[in-house]
């Protein structure tokens, strides 16, 4: 089973306005971290957000927050105010106490933001 | 330099030649990856280091793939006898340890390209 799943390949939206990039996990480990990394075409893995399985409120970091559902086992990403160089790939990525020397990542989405 | 530095930022090799990638992490992080991303794909785990150990190799595909981190910091990924399929973008990251929540750094990785 995929531990990340990311089901949206691409995505659109309007400049200034917000999205949601969805992404869901799996695992039966009960402490565990949730990452959102931005990949523009340059092909650097940007660090954008981390969500704790024990965090007890919502991650803020400007303009991204993580909406983390913890029984659905979702922590979808939201950017408002979208900017035209948000504009990039986005990957969700979990690691696990249990296996903590690796990141698993999503297929990513393709955010695409028009003017 | 502040962030993790791979280079060559691009590789082409013929099949069968061998082939050395090489990651500078940020200084004092302990924690050292190696991972491949495929086109369209996220990265995908190769190995892993603590210091100049290497803890988990789980991830590399063929006993062709070789990595070390002799002093602890710089690391080199050899691939030889290349093949086709090898041809990938090659991404090294580290954090500053093995906690599940601690974020990984990424360099701009390696284009690989094996014509």
């Amino acid at each position: 089973a995929q531990k990340i799943t990311q089901t949206q390949p691409g995505m659109f939206v309007q400049e200034k306005e917000a999205v949601t990039l969805d992404c869901t996990y799996d695992t039966s480990d009960p402490s565990y971290g949730l990452f959102w990394y931005k990949q523009p075409s340059s092909g650097e893995m940007i660090f954008l957000i981390y969500q704790g399985s024990y965090d007890q409120q919502n991650a803020t970091e400007g303009r991204y927050s993580l909406n983390f559902q913890k029984a659905r086992k979702s922590a979808n990403l939201v950017i408002s105010a979208s900017q035209l160089g948000d504009s990039a790939m986005y990957f969700c990525a979990m690691r696990e106490v249990s296996t903590g020397n690796q990141f698993y990542f999503g297929t990513g989405t393709s955010l695409t933001v028009i003017p | 330099g502040a962030g993790v530095s791979q280079s060559p930022r691009y590789k082409v090799a013929k099949r069968g030649q061998d082939v050395a990638l090489r990651c500078d992490p940020i200084s004092g992080h302990v924690s050292l990856f190696w991972y491949q991303q495929a086109l369209g794909q996220g990265p995908e785990f190769l190995t892993y280091f603590q210091n100049e150990a290497q803890l988990d190799k789980s991830g590399l595909p063929s006993d062709r793939f070789f990595a070390e981190r002799p002093e602890g910091s710089v690391s080199t990924l050899k691939i030889q006898r290349t093949q086709q399929e090898d041809s990938a973008v090659y991404l090294c990251a580290s954090s500053r340890d093995r906690s599940y929540n601690q974020p990984q750094h990424f360099g701009d990785g390696t284009r690989l390209s094996i014509l």
